[in-house]
């Protein structure tokens, strides 16, 4: 079985200001790491992911995220947030074997104040 | 890439109503599909997946079913809802984890 804490429920940041948002997994094999957006009254949108490889992912609009297997965490970090970051943000799990189904976070609400 | 469509945006039905959502998939083949329900102020509960035509696995009991009758095709069911069904539903590909745009569903 796996689990995911994200142990910040609301985050708020001044605009401009660097943001760490925390997510810490368990598993006893092998997994693959998402983070997800959800923007109000909508889906959750792929922000990045972990599948192998270098443990620093990035994605397009300038969040980047370290997997570090030792301390079993996933954080996801963006050194400068916009007004446009205001969302919620949610990590989640996936055992690479079995019904791949993904494993989700409680989310961080991140809001970002002018 | 995978895109996945959800009908309706939104939905209010009384309780003891039948209910039915569709998901359909473009962009990809026999692809692994999941229904999850996001609770107010809550993370997502996976409620069922399907890895094919007719197979569907069920993660939790409740008053919902789910059925594939078509390869891009995943349907969420229920004869009777109850005031405990209200949630947000979201429809997940495995290919790409690409999520749907959801349906929000009241029941009062």
């Amino acid at each position: 079985a796996q689990s995911v804490t994200q142990l910040d429920s609301q985050v708020p940041v001044f605009e401009e200001a660097p943001v760490e948002l925390r997510c810490n997994y368990s598993s006893s094999v092998s997994v693959y790491l998402f983070w997800y957006v959800q923007y109000p009254n909508q889906g959750l949108q792929l922000l990045l992911k972990y599948l192998s490889g270098s443990t620093l992912v990035e994605s397009i609009n300038g969040f980047e995220a370290e997997f570090n297997k030792s301390q079993t965490s996933f954080h996801l970090r963006k050194p400068s947030v916009h007004i446009s970051d205001t969302a919620e943000y949610f990590c989640a799990v996936r055992s690479n074997f079995g019904n791949e189904k993904l494993t989700f976070g409680t989310g961080t609400r991140l809001t970002i104040i002018p | 890439s995978q895109t996945i469509h959800q009908w309706p945006a939104t939905l209010v039905q009384p309780v003891g109503s039948p209910l039915s959502l569709e998901c359909t998939v473009e962009g990809t083949s026999n692809p692994n599909l999941y229904w999850y329900r996001q609770a107010a102020g809550r993370g997502l509960q996976l409620l069922f997946y399907s890895v094919g035509i007719g197979q569907i696995s069920s993660e939790v009991p409740q008053n919902l079913s789910a059925s594939r009758p078509q390869d891009r095709q995943f349907i969420l069911s229920s004869k009777k809802l109850l005031l405990s069904d209200s949630g947000f539903y979201l429809c997940a590909c495995r290919d790409g984890y690409t999520f749907g745009s959801g349906t929000r569903l009241t029941v009062v």
